[in-house]
């Protein structure tokens, strides 16, 4: 069974930073791209980030390009989010998302719950 | 960068009734890679169609998808209680960032 846990969320001040993580197992972790899809409280989803299978290809939305950094440990099975320069729109829950497919383009079957970002002072 | 819109931006419905959502493209979707999902109040969202028409594994046979090009519909034959919710389209083309639509609200008439 295919399972997603975040982890690293809370509340930071404005200008702050914070990592997230992604725990992957089920699934052999380095055969798929990953990625990062928010949502603000009462907002829709914004996708935000992904990374490829082997970690060589990285992809940001314009809103965190040059804040936010993706990563991967296939090692630690794990995904990670670097933010910095957070801003009060930041806020959200941010979801870990697996391809569906071994590439980056496709469609999302497995998401994990979620981890809470507040940016407030 | 394709950006997507859908509509209408609520629907009020009654249980057992036919859903018809619509979700539009800025430009052309190449080989119908637009997805749908449904997310449930303090839930992740979840897969229904794929492929602008492939059902998902699990997903009821209620739910269908249509299209191609800049304009998709999601259908739901029958709603069920757990119907009422809110929509997202995805499209996927291309490499990312993937837009999202702004959703569509499914409540109860």
């Amino acid at each position: 069974e295919v399972q997603l846990v975040e982890s690293g969320g809370g509340l930071v001040q404005p200008g702050g930073s914070l990592r997230l993580s992604c725990s992957a197992s089920g699934f052999t972790f380095s055969d798929y791209a990953m990625h990062w899809v928010r949502q603000a409280p009462g907002k829709g989803l914004e996708y935000v980030s992904a990374i490829s299978s082997n970690g060589g290809g990285t992809y940001y939305a314009d809103s965190v390009k040059g804040r936010f950094t993706i990563s991967r440990d296939n090692s630690k099975n794990t995904l990670y989010l670097q933010m910095s320069s957070l801003r009060a729109e930041d806020t959200a829950v941010y979801y870990c998302v697996k391809s569906s497919l071994t590439t980056v383009t496709t469609f999302f079957r497995y998401w994990g719950q979620g981890t809470l970002v507040t940016v407030s002072s | 960068e394709i950006v997507l819109t859908q509509s209408p931006g609520t629907l009020s419905l009654s249980p057992g009734e036919r859903a018809t959502l619509s979700c539009r493209a800025s430009q052309s979707v190449s080989s119908s890679y637009l997805a749908w999902y449904r997310q449930k109040p303090g839930q992740a969202p979840r897969l229904l169609i794929y492929g602008a028409s492939s059902r998902a594994a699990g997903i009821p046979d209620r739910f269908s998808g249509s299209g191609s090009g800049t304009d998709f519909t999601l259908t739901i034959s029958r709603l069920e209680p757990e119907d009422f919710a809110v929509y997202y389209c995805q499209q996927y083309d291309t490499s990312p960032p993937f837009a999202f639509g702004p959703g569509t609200k499914v409540d109860v008439k």
